[in-house]
């Protein structure tokens, strides 16, 4: 699997949309983007993930480069819950192998009023 | 979804000593995955446990030292054995989405300390 590449924290007024990045230049054309979150004393939460296209779902948006090396996640409207460590993996993905997930550091991402 | 319940939620536990940690699904699933996250640190791998075979442990991990019982499709053990304080963790059991997803659910983990 790919290696990321995360920023180790930052920091996003509530209210406002957090843009997190994530390099990933050795991505090959079958993996995929995904990205979990864990907040304190939590388990990890999956939030999205994606291909080549953009994605959205209730909790995030996902956006993806062209040349797939480079991705961002968005939170639309921060809120002090979303404060968390959040994590981009790239993998490939199917049924059987996607529990095998590859955990770097991930972006601490603090919301502050 | 799938809803998890590890137990214990936290222990303290003596060197030498094993533990063994419970995991339960709402559904049923085929694979269950543990984890480990030291203080401080990201999440690991430890095995994957598959019901009616042997569990698949990750490199650096062994079956001797944890130990995993996978008796049916919504529960699973994981035993940290002759504990040392090194194997004081977070240790988390993780389960596929049962309905297809490709993605996975966490319970929410047991604390172990070892003094």
């Amino acid at each position: 699997d790919a290696k990321t590449t995360q920023p180790p924290s930052m920091d996003c007024a509530e209210g406002r949309a957090a843009n997190l990045p994530c390099n990933h230049s050795t991505i090959s054309g079958n993996e995929y983007v995904y990205w979990y979150r864990q907040i304190h004393s939590q388990g990890p939460q999956y939030i999205i993930h994606g291909l080549k296209n953009n994605e959205t779902n209730e909790m995030a948006s996902l956006i993806i480069t062209e040349d797939r090396k480079s991705s961002t996640l968005i939170l639309p409207h921060a809120t002090l819950r979303d404060t968390a460590v959040y994590y981009c993996i790239v993998r490939v993905s199917s049924r059987g192998n996607t529990g095998k997930l590859i955990f770097g550091q991930g972006t601490t991402l603090q919301v502050k009023p | 979804s799938a809803v998890i319940s590890q137990k214990p939620s936290r222990d303290i536990c003596q060197r030498g000593t094993s533990l063994t940690i419970q995991c339960q699904v709402d559904s049923q699933v085929t694979m269950m995955f543990w984890y480990r996250q030291q203080p401080g640190q990201s999440l690991t791998l430890i095995a994957t446990a598959n019901q009616g075979s042997e569990a698949t442990y990750e490199s650096g991990f062994v079956i001797d030292k944890f130990p995993i019982s996978r008796p049916n499709l919504t529960f699973s053990t994981l035993t940290v054995s002759n504990m040392s304080p090194e194997d004081s963790s977070i240790y988390l059991c993780s389960v596929e989405d049962p309905v297809g997803a490709e993605k996975l659910f966490f319970g929410s983990g047991t604390q172990l300390s070892v003094l």
